[in-house]
């Protein structure tokens, strides 16, 4: 099976513009996480989502949002980017995301200037 | 709530060596514990897994982990480190606050091998 895919692998984006991630499941994956990665917080939960619904949330300003396709494949958005939005964006797929094993795609790294 | 601390930030080895990378979790109830790494420029690759039963967990590339309660600990070891161990390791737990897949994670571990 292919595993996870995220694309754009790397985006330059100034103060105040937007972005959107795109995450592509591992095939018959229902899950689908995101996390951001920082020098400084480590990896934290952004958010969830299975079969098309959020699930869960992480505790991060209404700027981040996402959304799941019914094909599974996951999109994150972030409005009105800051600099301190710069970090490694990466999703992860599992097939039910209750406590199973979850499996991570590369990541987007953004840079913000 | 769950939380996951990892002691040592950088772990020093030699070629040949033993690796010990320590995990200690802080759960209300039994945890299921993961353990990833993290090669630069990659996403994270799980090395193995504790839900139930055998507290002796084995992964790939020759990892292995062991869960003990008492002491709330999931530690990491492996006989003999390679070059090519050398990267970021991360302790997770399952959160716990429904049926969902969150992982909350510890801060990591840089484990470089000298030869």
């Amino acid at each position: 099976k292919a595993g996870v895919t995220q694309t754009p692998r790397y985006l330059i984006k100034t103060r105040g513009q937007q972005v959107t991630l795109s995450c592509s499941p591992i095939s018959g994956h229902r899950s689908v996480s995101w996390y951001q990665q920082t020098p400084g917080q480590g990896l934290q939960f952004l958010f969830e989502y299975f079969s098309e619904t959020q699930r869960n949330k992480g505790n991060f300003p209404g700027r981040f949002s996402g959304r799941q396709f019914s094909n599974s494949r996951s999109e994150m958005n972030v409005s009105t980017l800051e600099l301190g939005d710069s970090a490694l964006y990466l999703c992860a797929s599992s097939q039910t995301g209750s406590r199973g094993s979850q499996y991570f795609g590369p990541g987007t790294r953004l840079l913000v200037l | 709530a769950q939380s996951v601390t990892q002691l040592g930030s950088h772990v020093s080895v030699s070629e040949g060596a033993l690796v010990l990378l320590r995990c200690n979790y802080s759960s209300s109830v039994p945890p299921y514990l993961f353990w990833y790494v993290q090669y630069p420029n990659q996403g994270l690759q799980l090395l193995l897994k504790y839900t139930t039963g055998a507290t002796l967990v084995k992964g790939i590339n020759g990892f292995e982990a062991e869960f003990k309660k008492s002491e709330t600990s999931f530690h990491l070891t492996k006989p003999s480190a390679h070059m090519s161990d050398a990267a970021e390791y991360f302790c997770a737990v399952s959160d716990l606050s429904g049926n969902t897949g969150k992982l909350i994670f510890g801060q990591g571990t840089t484990l470089q091998v000298k030869p």
